[in-house]
């Protein structure tokens, strides 16, 4: 079984600068998909960022961008010039390919940005 | 549909009573998932549908949980007998394809969910 662990259950960062969110992963699979979710308080989950294991290059989206160590089962989020709009929280999670790809979450952490 | 729209919003339930979720997926997505939140953490798996069959309910907490699909579209989660320990956001997403092919990838919109409180 997979597990996701987010070890830090809350995060404030200024307007504008830059902030790191950690996640880090257990699972014997060589192939699988890693996920950052955003989660405002209207609870609609939203997808941040992708990852697929065997991509050696780290995913970028705009504003984020993600830090994968393999080897050390690490994944983490960088959210670069942080927005009023980033304030929610961030969920890591798994997923393996194919049939039934459901998703295993990390308790999450919530991020606050502030002026 | 826009996205995946879930009903109701909130429920307050006593407990004992029987609650019915429903999810509407976005048309035409083959898969669908269930998921449950309790306060204060992520979300977890309750079960899994490829168009009306139920191919996985491993994370169903117990005989009071049910879910069906009955025309592959439309999904309804139903508890009976509910318990103080079932309050939590339950989650609904669909995801377009699930083929099965060893690297596939496809991804699970979500629904708004509903908060489930139990007294």
């Amino acid at each position: 079984a997979q597990t996701v662990t987010q070890s830090q259950p809350e995060m404030s960062v200024q307007e504008a600068e830059t902030v790191t969110l950690s996640c880090t992963y257990d699972t014997s699979e060589s192939n699988y998909y890693l996920f950052w979710y955003k989660q405002p308080p209207s609870r609609q989950m939203i997808l941040v960022i992708r990852q697929e294991a065997y991509k050696q290059q780290n995913a970028t989206e705009n504003r984020f961008s993600v830090n994968f160590q393999k080897a050390a089962k690490s994944f983490s989020l960088k959210i670069s010039d942080s927005q009023l709009g980033d304030t929610a929280m961030y969920f890591c999670a798994f997923m393996k390919p194919g049939t039934a790809s459901k998703l295993t979450f990390g308790t999450g952490t919530r991020l606050q940005v502030t002026l | 549909g826009a996205g995946v729209s879930q009903s109701p919003r909130y429920k307050v339930a006593k407990r004992g009573q029987d609650v019915a979720l429903r999810c509407d997926p976005i048309s035409g997505h083959v898969s669908l998932f269930w998921y449950q939140q309790a306060l204060g953490q992520g979300p977890e798996f309750l079960t899994y549908f490829q168009n009306e069959a139920q191919l996985d309910k491993s994370g169903l907490p117990s005989d009071r949980f049910f879910a069906e699909r009955p025309e592959g579209s439309v999904s309804t989660l139903k508890i009976q007998r509910t318990q103080q320990e079932d309050s939590a956001v339950y989650l609904c997403a669909s995801s377009l394809d699930s083929s099965g092919a060893r690297s596939s990838y496809n991804e699970q919109f979500f629904g708004p969910g509903t908060r489930l409180t139990v007294l």
